[in-house]
């Protein structure tokens, strides 16, 4: 059972689309992060928020718009994606440098 | 050069084996090492952490080596269940940042 909860666990969409991803966590942790992962290869860091504030943004395209509702919540908002956005998209959190907990993740696939 | 090099594999075990994985780092400022197990179409999980004293977790025992950069994990008894991808990865405080190996993948057979 994972700590972290990611909803929903797969997303199809055509490229007009807007729909959100959601992650939550009651562990207390505080830096909450957001992730891509494609077939065979490792997560990429999308966003990093630290005390509910955007800290790092590694250039992600504006098609995808993260929002930290509360210390518990991390949304991330799509809108007029590409199919190459098709990937694994990961939540995790963590406290300090303890190591990241991850969600079981959304699958996305965009038509 | 990618900051963190791993061998992707894939080694190919019969179970019962002893594996050995290892990884360098480059960025001399990492703070602290992990390897995290991730199964097809699943997401990763922390294995263990992996401390400059060495530290073992039943049948997985972890080693940093700080001087030259380099970390490695040993499997002993190799079980079909740790078939997997692992995943070696580094976090530095300046950046608040984890970096991620490619990751090893593992196949144990009967």
């Amino acid at each position: 059972d994972t700590e972290v909860t990611q909803t929903p666990k797969h997303l199809v969409m055509g490229m007009t689309n807007k729909k959100s991803l959601k992650c939550e966590q009651h562990m207390g942790h505080r830096a909450m992060y957001w992730y891509k992962q494609k077939a065979k290869k490792p997560p990429e860091l999308m966003f990093v928020y630290s005390y509910e504030k955007l800290s790092i943004n590694e250039s992600v395209p504006s098609r995808f718009s993260p929002e930290c509702p509360n210390s518990s919540l991390l949304n991330l908002h799509l809108h007029a994606l590409q199919p190459e956005d098709s990937a694994l998209y990961l939540c995790a959190s963590s406290q300090g440098d303890q190591p990241q907990h991850f969600g079981d993740g959304t699958r996305l696939s965009i038509l | 050069r990618k900051e963190v090099e791993q061998d992707p594999g894939p080694f190919n075990v019969p179970e019962g084996a002893t594996v050995a994985f290892n990884c360098t780092y480059s960025n001399s400022a990492s703070q602290s090492f992990f390897w995290y197990r991730q199964d097809c179409r699943k997401e990763p999980k922390l294995l263990m952490s992996v401390y400059s004293s060495g530290n073992e977790d039943g049948r997985f025992t972890a080693q940093l080596n700080r001087a030259s950069q380099y970390i490695s994990l040993l499997i002993r008894d190799s079980k079909l269940s740790d078939s997997a991808t692992y995943l070696c990865v580094t976090y530095s405080g300046n950046t608040g940042k984890l970096i991620f190996g490619q990751g090893t993948t593992l196949q144990v057979k009967p």
